[in-house]
């Protein structure tokens, strides 16, 4: 089974600055790896898959880069709706797709 | 526009099944697979497992392998899980997903939180 393993736990920016949220797999998936976006009381949603492209309706002020192993969700001019919890998801080796813990990303 | 609507809050009792539904429209049900995804209270995201619509087929994460069923009904575009064998460890918000057959999950249902509790 894929571990992923994100970074930082919690994330302390300010609005109008940039994020900057790791994901790191304990084995390569290519770039078979997605980001989701998760509010309170919400279902998650889709952000980036492909390691790189945004989905549909997603503003370019998210972006995500990297492949195999270590890979970053870039969040340009921080906006108040932007506050939340942040997974990554790996889908190149299944059973089973594995999410990583999530990054809380917080006013500061 | 596509949506997944799921069944309503359940309470269940330790070692009872539950059935959780979740109802598609906007796109051809037969042309994605459907994810089933669980997130206990506080916690991150569980997969489950999936169902091909088209074939009707499955594959479980082994975790809940035996415990788990997936099915759906064409005719209503709608997926289900049942999960038996109910401990208050199954207590979570259970999530269907929908996968365009290129890994990422893209529209979500709503949830349906499941309670265990005697």
């Amino acid at each position: 089974e894929i571990v992923m393993t994100q970074s930082p736990a919690t994330l302390s920016v300010s609005p109008g600055e940039r994020a900057t949220l790791s994901c790191r797999a304990s084995q390569s998936v290519s770039s078979n790896l997605a980001w989701y976006q998760q509010k309170p009381g919400q279902a998650p949603r889709l952000l980036i898959y492909g390691a790189y492209t945004r989905a549909t309706g997603i503003s370019a002020r998210f972006s995500g880069s990297g492949s195999g192993t270590e890979f970053t969700l870039t969040i340009s001019s921080l906006q108040s709706e932007d506050f939340a919890v942040y997974y990554c998801q790996q889908y190149n080796n299944w059973p089973p797709y594995t999410f990583g813990q999530g990054t809380k990303l917080e006013i500061k | 526009q596509v949506q997944l609507v799921q069944s309503g809050v359940e309470v269940k009792k330790p070692g009872a099944s539950v059935r959780v539904s979740c109802q598609t429209s906007g796109y051809t049900f037969t042309s994605y697979f459907i994810h089933w995804v669980r997130q206990a209270p506080g916690q991150g995201l569980e997969w489950m497992g999936w169902i091909n619509p088209n074939r009707d087929t499955t594959k479980y994460a082994r975790k809940f392998q035996g415990r788990v069923a997936m099915a759906r009904d064409t005719s209503i575009s709608t997926a289900f899980m049942e999960l038996t064998g109910l401990t208050s460890d199954d207590t979570a918000v259970y999530y269907c997903a929908r996968e365009p057959l290129t890994g990422e999950f893209d529209f979500w249902g709503q949830g349906t939180l499941v309670t265990v509790s005697s």
